[in-house]
């Protein structure tokens, strides 16, 4: 799996959009990429993914580059329940194995009120 | 909306005590694992499980460490003789069948493991 990098630690004013990026320079074609957060010692969980195209669900929206190198994470309206680690991981799929995720350090982000 | 839940939320034992955490994953999902995660640090892959043995560990995961789904709902870690350095939020997860991009695992709340 390719490997990513993100910024130790984020703030974002409560009721504005969080933009959280990630660089997976070395990202292959078969590769998707993930986004999971962690709030305080819960169980993390899943956001997002995408492959190439821009994705959006009721939680956020993923905007890859079209040279995929890189990835943005949006939470539209941050709210402070949204404080926590965001996890973005690459992952490839082919069909068969576990698929086991590989969490780095992520980036801590803090809505401030 | 279903969930992974995972009994106890907290365990405290003794070093060398057996103990046994337990997950209930989502009731049609068929890949399951468990993560750890030390306090301040990564959450790490310990195993993953699919038709009923193990298709994945980690070297965490040791002789002491063992799994089982002993029923159609149950998927249970157990370590035989708690270490110190086993002290750890445990993290079941579950996968659904299928498709190329459903990778996504849903995690329960954890179980925090103390061990004295």
């Amino acid at each position: 799996d390719a490997k990513t990098t993100q910024p130790p630690s984020m703030d974002c004013a409560e009721g504005r959009a969080a933009n959280l990026p990630c660089n997976h320079s070395t990202i292959s074609g078969n590769e998707y990429v993930y986004w999971y957060r962690q709030i305080h010692s819960q169980g993390p969980q899943y956001i997002i993914h995408g492959l190439k195209n821009n994705e959006t669900n009721e939680m956020a929206s993923l905007i890859i580059t079209e040279d995929r190198k890189s990835s943005t994470l949006i939470l539209p309206h941050a709210t402070l329940r949204d404080t926590a680690v965001y996890y973005c991981i690459v992952r490839s799929y082919s069909g068969a194995g576990s698929y086991q995720l590989t969490f780095g350090k992520g980036t801590k982000l803090s809505v401030i009120p | 909306e279903p969930e992974v839940t995972q009994t106890p939320s907290h365990q405290v034992t003794q070093m060398g005590q057996e103990v046994i955490l337990r997950c209930v994953p989502i009731s049609n999902h068929l890949y399951f694992y468990w993560y750890r995660q030390i306090l301040g640090q990564k959450v790490e892959f310990l195993v993953s499980f699919y038709n009923n043995e193990i298709s994945e560990k980690s070297e965490i995961f040791d002789d002491q460490f063992s799994v089982e789904r002993p029923d159609g709902s149950n998927f249970t870690l157990k370590i035989r003789s708690t270490k110190l350095e086993d002290s750890a939020m445990y993290f079941c997860a579950s996968r659904p069948p299928g498709l190329p991009f459903t990778d996504t695992q849903y995690f329960g709340p954890g179980t925090r493991l103390t061990v004295l």
